[in-house]
Formats: C-alpha cells, sequence, structure tokens
C-alpha cells in the first residue's frame, strides 16, 4: 500500500497567519491527492482534489500544489474557522489511504 | 438534498459480528462507488473497504477476510459485515461518496459527500 506522511503533525498560528503543511506519498501517485478539513465530532470536509482543484464552496483561502510524491496545502491567511485537522488522501490506488492528520491550533 | 445515514454500530464482545448500513438520499446511487472510513477516538482516517458501481470491492490488509462490504442499488443502500471483530476495530464507521472528475488531462476520485458516522465498540 501507499503510505501517506504529513509533516508537521501539528502547529500552532495565529489568525492571519500563511500555514503551510505537507503531504508525502511513498510512490508517485501523480496528482491524485486530496485535502480533508475535519472538526472535533464532524466528518471530514473536502477541501481540494486532484491536488489544486479547490472544491465548490471553499474559500480561496485554500490552495493546494504539487505532483508525483510531494503536495503542499496552503492557507494564505488562517481565520478562526480553519483551526481544525487536516488529511491529505491518494486515490492513485484501490487502497485509498490517508496521511496521518496535521492538527492547526490556536497560538 | 444529498445525504448519507449509518446505522447498526453498537457495542460487540470481540469475535462477534456487527452489520452496518449506510442509506443514500438525494442522488443517483448506482452511479457512484461508495466507501467506509474509519476512525478510532483520537486517531486519524483509516480507508476500510470500498464497492464500486459495479460491484468490484476492494479492502485494506487490516480487514481483509474479516469484512465485507455489499450493496443494493435497489434501495440506495450499502452495507458493512463485519465478523471476528478485534478491540482494535473500535472506531467511528462513516460511509462516503467517491466523487468522479474531469481535471485538465486526468479523470479524479475524491470523496465528496459523507455520513455523521456510527460508533463501534468491541469490548468484553
Amino acid at each position: 500500500d501507499i503510505q501517506m506522511t504529513q509533516s508537521p503533525s501539528s502547529l500552532s498560528a495565529s489568525v492571519g497567519d500563511r500555514v503551510t503543511i505537507t503531504c508525502r506519498a511513498s510512490q508517485t501517485i501523480n496528482s491524485y491527492l486530496n485535502w480533508y478539513q475535519q472538526k472535533p465530532g464532524r466528518a471530514p470536509k473536502l477541501l481540494i482534489y486532484a491536488a489544486s482543484g479547490l472544491q465548490s464552496g471553499v474559500p480561496s483561502r485554500f490552495s493546494g500544489t504539487g505532483s508525483g510524491t510531494d503536495f503542499t496545502l496552503t492557507i494564505s491567511s488562517l481565520q478562526p474557522e480553519d483551526f481544525a485537522t487536516y488529511y491529505c488522501q491518494q486515490s492513485y490506488t484501490n487502497s485509498r489511504t490517508f496521511g496521518q492528520g496535521t492538527r492547526v491550533e490556536i497560538k | 438534498e444529498e445525504q448519507l445515514e449509518e446505522s447498526g454500530g453498537g457495542m460487540v464482545q470481540p469475535g462477534g459480528s456487527l452489520r452496518l448500513s449506510c442509506a443514500a438520499s438525494g442522488f443517483t446511487f448506482s452511479s457512484y462507488a461508495m466507501h467506509w472510513v474509519r476512525q478510532a477516538t483520537g486517531k486519524g482516517l483509516e480507508w476500510v473497504s470500498s464497492i464500486g458501481f459495479a460491484g468490484d470491492t476492494y479492502y485494506p490488509v487490516s480487514v481483509k477476510g474479516r469484512f465485507t462490504i455489499s450493496r443494493e442499488n435497489g434501495k440506495s443502500s450499502f452495507y458493512l459485515q463485519m465478523d471476528s471483530l478485534r478491540a482494535e476495530d473500535t472506531a467511528v464507521y462513516y460511509c462516503a461518496r467517491e466523487g468522479v472528475r474531469a481535471y485538465g488531462s486526468g479523470t479524479y476520485w475524491y470523496f465528496d459527500l459523507w455520513g455523521r458516522g456510527t460508533l463501534v465498540t468491541v469490548s468484553s
């Protein structure tokens, strides 16, 4: 199975900060990479598909880049509602796998 | 409104069985692949199984041979039969729809609709 590794595991940031989360695949996955946001007690929510496609309804402060094995999720100006856990997920193989998550906390 | 709703969770002893259901509404269920994803308390997301619109199924090594996914398009529902349950199967189980889209030069898949989850506890 393809292993997905996110970094950092957690970070503290302030409202207005630019935040970057990295996801690395154990083998190439082209652009078959999605990003999700999850708040406590809630189901995950799709933010980015195909590494850089912004899901409908998601604010433009979220963006994704990368291809091959290395990917990045960027929040250009962190808002109070963005404090959550973020997961990457590959859809290159039938065995879908997630990264371990990155928790974004208030500084 | 497009919705997914899980049911069937509960407490079961190690070695026991449980069957989860996911009812879909508001979209053409038969056109989508469907998945189960679980999350142990305080842990990350783990993909558990999938079933294509043609009925092809996939599982990770952690549940292969113990879990079986199936679907009934006429009822807009799909299921997860869980046998030989272990303590490490304790988690909230989410059902999810897999959307598909042409983007750039490729076709891509992602989980675009999720249920609220149902808790499965395996304990003696």
